[in-house]
């Protein structure tokens, strides 16, 4: 069965500096798509970074990374230089390509201070 | 463009009471999904949709009910409320099941369910 893991419920971080964000995730599934998703407490849910199973690079967008290691199964978010409108909740998730759902993890409630 | 929208933003229901959540796409997406959303559970897949005229279940289908009639519409039906349906829940959408970094899920802001 496909799972996605995030063991970190709660994370603190300065403004301005590095976090990561961990998600590790289990599929037999060969080609598999990986997402993570910011929740404000306004409550929508924002698109992040998408990583490929395939893919030869880590996936960057703008101050957001995604280390992933394939063989480690593992996917985590790497926030730049935080900001405290960083300050939410942190999901990831998995489409193994061999079906159509997306599964999520239970998520990390990031806290940026100042 | 008004992207995914879901209606209503709240409900209180008492047990055993039925409703529909609405929700409808603009943007001509072929995938549809809903799912709940619990503190420490994260968001839990229940039905969703790869085009009309087809539903799956997902993780927890059980007391809900969907169809797809038109490619715009996927309803969530609770055919009798229960205590443990008070959630948010969020419909979903994207122009293809195969969800990839320029097909990403697009969310509705999500309906506040309570049941009593």
């Amino acid at each position: 069965a496909q799972k996605i893991t995030q063991t970190q419920p709660g994370m603190f971080v300065q403004e301005k500096e590095a976090v990561t964000l961990d998600c590790t995730y289990d599929t037999s599934d060969p080609s598999y798509g990986l997402f993570w998703y910011k929740q404000p407490s306004s409550g929508e849910m924002i698109f992040l970074i998408y990583q490929g199973s395939y893919d030869q690079q880590n996936a960057t967008e703008g101050r957001y990374s995604l280390n992933f290691q394939k063989a480690r199964k593992s996917a985590n978010l790497v926030i730049s230089a935080s900001q405290l409108g960083d300050s939410a909740m942190y999901f990831c998730a998995m489409i193994p390509y061999n079906t159509d759902k997306l599964i999520f993890g239970t998520g990390t409630r990031l806290q940026v201070f100042p | 463009n008004a992207g995914v929208t879901q209606t209503p933003k709240f409900q209180v229901l008492k047990t055993g009471q039925s409703m529909t959540l609405q929700c409808a796409q603009d943007m001509n997406h072929e995938y549809m999904s809903w799912y709940r959303q619990d503190p420490g559970m994260g968001l839990r897949l229940i039905h969703y949709s790869v085009g009309a005229g087809i539903t799956d279940q997902g993780e927890v289908p059980n007391g809900y009910n969907v169809s797809r009639s038109t490619t715009e519409d996927f309803p969530l039906r609770l055919l009798s409320a229960a205590p443990s349906q008070t959630s948010v829940y969020f419909c979903a959408s994207s122009y293809s099941n195969r969800l990839m970094g320029n097909s990403p899920l697009h969310f509705g802001n999500g309906t506040r369910l309570t049941v009593t």
